[in-house]
């Protein structure tokens, strides 16, 4: 079946500009997350949505970023007023719940490039 | 929370070697160990994992162990080929989320 889509798959702005970056998750999967990837750098965790619970944004690193998710369905990442540390390739995951044993499965990733 | 190190973070064996990653996690509540790959350009593969009520796991030419009580897992490639090339995460999970290592870039050379 389809896996876990994002768009778009890279995105160049300039400084100071706001971006939405998309995660469609597997059909079913009720947990998504948010990653970002710094080059050459392993997984950071953003952010997670279980449901209609109360996202989990412990790991956002400042108020510039922002997500959403419409039910159980599509996210979108927001990044306000970019900065070139922002550059980074944003990963998205979706698991059938959050339990501890999960397998989260991984989107491609959208390459961000703040100039 | 959760810690996970990862070694080597870079790792060149001959093709037809094995390959050898190890990670250790630090909260004791984790009980589920996937393993990741990463080729170049595309998100993270899950490869292979294990459970905390299982020591090996083998699928093919990859195996994985654990244990428990030193709190540290690993991933064991063997006939190493050049398509293993690639990044490799460990992770560690418990109720409340998941935690990955640094990575080791691992290269086959032909």
């Amino acid at each position: 079946g389809a896996g876990v889509s994002q768009s778009p798959s890279n995105k160049v702005t300039e400084k100071g500009k706001d971006v939405e970056l998309r995660c469609d998750p597997i059909s079913g999967h009720t947990a998504l997350y948010w990653y970002r990837q710094r080059l050459g750098q392993g997984l950071e965790f953003l952010i997670y949505f279980q449901g209609n619970s109360a996202p989990d944004k412990s790991g956002l690193p400042s108020d510039r970023f922002s997500a959403e998710r419409t039910g159980e369905s599509v996210s979108t990442l927001t990044i306000q007023r970019t900065q070139q540390e922002d550059s980074a390739v944003y990963l998205c995951a979706s698991s059938f719940s959050r339990g501890a044993q999960e397998t989260q499965y991984f989107g491609p990733g959208t390459r961000l490039l703040v100039l | 929370g959760e810690n996970v190190e990862q070694h080597p973070s870079t790792l060149s064996v001959q093709e037809g070697d094995s390959a050898v990653i190890k990670c250790t996690y630090s909260d004791s509540a984790s009980n589920y160990f996937p393993w990741y790959k990463q080729e170049l350009g595309k998100g993270p593969q899950l490869i292979i994992d294990i459970r905390s009520n299982v020591g090996e796991k083998k699928d093919q030419r990859i195996a994985v162990t654990l244990n428990k009580t030193a709190k540290h897992f690993s991933l064991h490639i063997t006939e190493t080929q050049p398509e293993d090339s690639a990044v490799y995460f460990c992770a560690a999970s418990r109720f409340g989320g998941m935690r990955f290592g640094a990575g080791t870039r691992l290269t086959v050379k032909p």
